[in-house]
């Protein structure tokens, strides 16, 4: 079983439509939750962090966290052309200073006009 | 975020010789940076990471020797690939780690594309 696991898509959602993006990982001593954003060519960009149970808002883009289920999702409302990338998904395991960041191999999301 | 950034953003050299690629923290201090590589299509490749004055914890795999690793000061790591051969051509990125009260956070440089002919 893989640490972190995504399905890799492609995801396709219509422009305005909100996007759901999910995530779930082996670790339950896992502590920090991250999702990041990468296009095409380019590096990854950090888009939210979420470190307890509940939801994180951010401008369009909400962060949930279950620990219990091990899940982490991210919800993209309105959904641009903008938005097409591959999102990674990315989890701390463990509770040592020392612990590496585990990345998903990504979702690829594709918004259609 | 936390801005850091890397340099050259991409580079052609020749086979047999050495390309130096440089990560630096802009507004924090960082005492570790990641690097990773990345094929094309293919998921983010930790190689080592780099701890300021101390050795590179290097991932298995990956040859020390060929990538050598320096992180000599709290904003600046480098990354030295000895050698080069076509079969390095690759994307690498640097990244820092941010400690905060609520946890860590990872953030990555805009990579460098390298391409050994």
């Amino acid at each position: 079983q893989k640490e972190v696991e995504q399905n890799s898509g492609p995801l396709s959602v219509p422009e305005g439509a909100i996007a759901s993006l999910n995530c779930t990982y082996s670790d339950r001593g896992s502590q920090s939750f991250f999702w990041y954003r990468q296009y095409s060519g380019k590096s990854p960009e950090l888009i939210m962090s979420i470190y307890s149970n509940g939801d994180k808002e951010d401008g369009r883009f909400t962060a949930q966290l279950n620990k219990a289920s091990q899940y982490v999702s991210l919800l993209i409302r309105d959904s641009q052309p903008s938005d097409s990338a591959t999102y990674l998904c990315a989890v701390i395991a463990g509770y040592s200073s020392a612990s590496k960041i585990i990345f998903g191999s990504g979702t690829r999301l594709s918004i259609r006009p | 975020g936390a801005v850091v950034s890397q340099h050259p953003s991409r580079v052609i050299c020749k086979s047999g010789t050495s390309v130096k690629i440089e990560c630096r923290s802009l507004d924090f201090q960082a005492t570790t940076m990641f690097w990773y590589r990345q094929f094309p299509k293919q998921s983010l490749m930790l190689m080592a990471t780099s701890n300021e004055g101390s050795k590179a914890t290097y991932e298995q795999g990956v040859e020390k020797d060929k990538f050598l690793i320096n992180h000599a000061s709290l904003t600046l790591s480098t990354l030295t690939v000895t050698s080069a051969h076509p079969e390095d051509s690759s994307f690498y990125i640097c990244s820092a780690l941010i400690l905060s009260p609520q946890g860590r956070t990872q953030y990555f440089g805009p990579g460098t594309r390298l391409l050994v002919l």
